[in-house]
């Protein structure tokens, strides 16, 4: 159990443009869903914590207007990067949380997207 | 700032061979370390949630330990297998928000067979 599906694996688009990631939790409910980005030869790191019927938890230094999540459901949570450039270009990976919020809470991740904004 | 390090960068070992690896983070407010193993083009995939001092943890030739107190884990792999080739990647959780994690870079390891 615990499967998180991610699509798309990859995406090419145009300056200017809007792209969709969804994020789903396959074979359990996540309340907790979170989006983390990585930069060549970077760690992972927390871009927003997303609440199932609330509105997200951004990181510092992370545009809450130009990466729009939307997590409607206990399954499915969105990420739009609105007006995309090229230096939006990175890899997204969501991941979606299981269980309370105790020591061992754990996170299952998807298999994340490729971006490639042209 | 928090730091998470880990090392060695990157790892070669044959077949059969043991090895280990390190994850160096805060020593204060700590509240959970996570280990991850990383196949190319795969979900990271959960390994071990490590949150007492002294713990140690293990899961078929994998094991690891906890030291909190001087801020390190140690994750060894028995007996290496070519299909343990894979990033492995340490992640630190602080009392202050216990949900987020820092990681670190990952340790990239190659089973040669």
């Amino acid at each position: 159990g615990a499967v998180v599906s991610q699509h798309p694996s990859w995406v090419i688009c145009k300056s200017g443009t809007s792209v969709k990631i969804e994020c789903r939790s396959l074979d359990f409910q996540a309340t907790t869903m979170f989006w983390y980005r990585q930069f060549p030869k970077q760690s992972l790191m927390l871009m927003a914590t997303s609440n199932e019927g609330s509105k997200a938890t951004y990181e510092q230094g992370v545009e809450k207007d130009k990466f729009l999540i939307n997590h409607a459901s206990l399954t499915l949570s969105t990420l739009t990067v609105t007006s995309a450039h090229p230096e939006d270009s990175s890899f997204y990976i969501c991941s979606a949380g299981r269980g309370t919020s105790g020591r061992n809470y754990e996170q299952y991740f998807g298999p994340g997207t490729r971006l490639t904004v042209t | 700032i928090l730091n998470v390090e880990q090392s060695p960068q990157s790892l070669h070992v044959q077949e059969g061979d043991s090895t280990n690896f390190t994850c160096s983070f805060p020593s204060s407010n700590f509240y959970a370390l996570h280990w991850y193993r990383w196949e190319t083009a795969k979900s990271p995939e959960a390994l071990f949630v490590m949150t007492l001092n002294g713990d140690e943890k293990k899961k078929g030739r994998i094991s690891a330990t906890l030291n909190t107190k001087e801020g390190y884990s140690y994750l060894y792999i028995k007996g290496s297998q070519p299909e343990d080739s894979a990033t492995y990647l340490c992640a630190f959780s602080g009392a202050g928000n216990n949900r987020k994690l820092i990681w670190g870079l990952g340790t990239s390891l190659a089973v040669n067979p």
